[in-house]
């Protein structure tokens, strides 16, 4: 079953607007973390931002905010105020713990993004 | 720059082959984190390694293995090596183990099978 969910593969905007790339998990775990990465043409994973789940506020960080909605299961990545570095693949990821102590980031299949003039 | 350090960034060996991946993670981390992507599999958890134990096994094949050093850098083994394991692997490490901790990656190693 598929544990991240990315329903958009791509996403165009213009530069300067704000743009919601979506995002749906499935864990039955009280305790895991939402995670989104960007990644450009180069390769690099570069991260973004980060919510808990027992975090009460939505997390920001710059132009990135994090709309967290637990009980829909959603974390949407809002991106405001677009640039055109910003055109890239973006993951949605979602860490749980494994048995033995461990744990592991499960990722989305991505929402590629390009930001127009 | 995330810190982590991965070598060689782009790899090319023959069907068959052994290659072996390099990660040295940021400075204070202690746990090391595997992943693969492929254009069919997406990305993939491998393997984690916390202290130099191995902490967390994902879809790791019998001819993958990883370790952790005492200086906490680690290492992929690839062998047998078959065309579809060409990919793009990364290396990220974390401070701890804990659910809540972020993880920041590696530049990547590229890797063709040929």
């Amino acid at each position: 079953a598929q544990k991240i969910t990315q329903t958009q593969p791509g996403m165009f905007v213009q530069e300067k607007e704000a743009v919601t790339l979506d995002c749906t998990y499935d864990t039955s775990d009280p305790s895991y973390g939402l995670f989104w990465y960007k990644q450009p043409s180069s390769g690099e994973m570069i991260f973004l931002i980060y919510q808990g789940s027992y975090d009460q506020q939505n997390a920001t960080e710059g132009r990135y905010s994090l709309n967290f909605q637990k009980a829909r299961k959603s974390a949407n990545l809002v991106i405001s105020a677009s640039q055109l570095g910003d055109s890239a693949m973006y993951f949605c990821a979602m860490r749980e713990g494994v048995t033995g102590g461990g744990n592991k980031l499960t990722f989305g299949t991505g929402t590629q993004l390009k930001v127009e003039l | 720059d995330s810190g982590v350090t991965q070598t060689p960034k782009h790899l090319i060996t023959a069907t068959g082959q052994r290659v072996t991946l390099r990660c040295s993670p940021r400075s204070g981390d202690l746990s090391v984190y595997w992943y693969q992507q492929s254009l069919d599999q997406g990305l993939q958890f491998l393997i984690q390694y916390y202290n130099g134990e191995e902490r967390a096994k994902g879809n790791i094949l019998e001819r993958f293995s990883a370790q952790q050093f005492p200086d906490l850098h680690s290492e992929l083994n690839l062998s047998s090596l078959e065309l579809g394991d060409s990919a793009l692997y990364f290396c990220a490490s974390s401070v701890g183990q804990g659910r809540d901790t972020e993880a920041f990656f590696g530049q990547g190693t590229r890797l063709t099978v040929v």
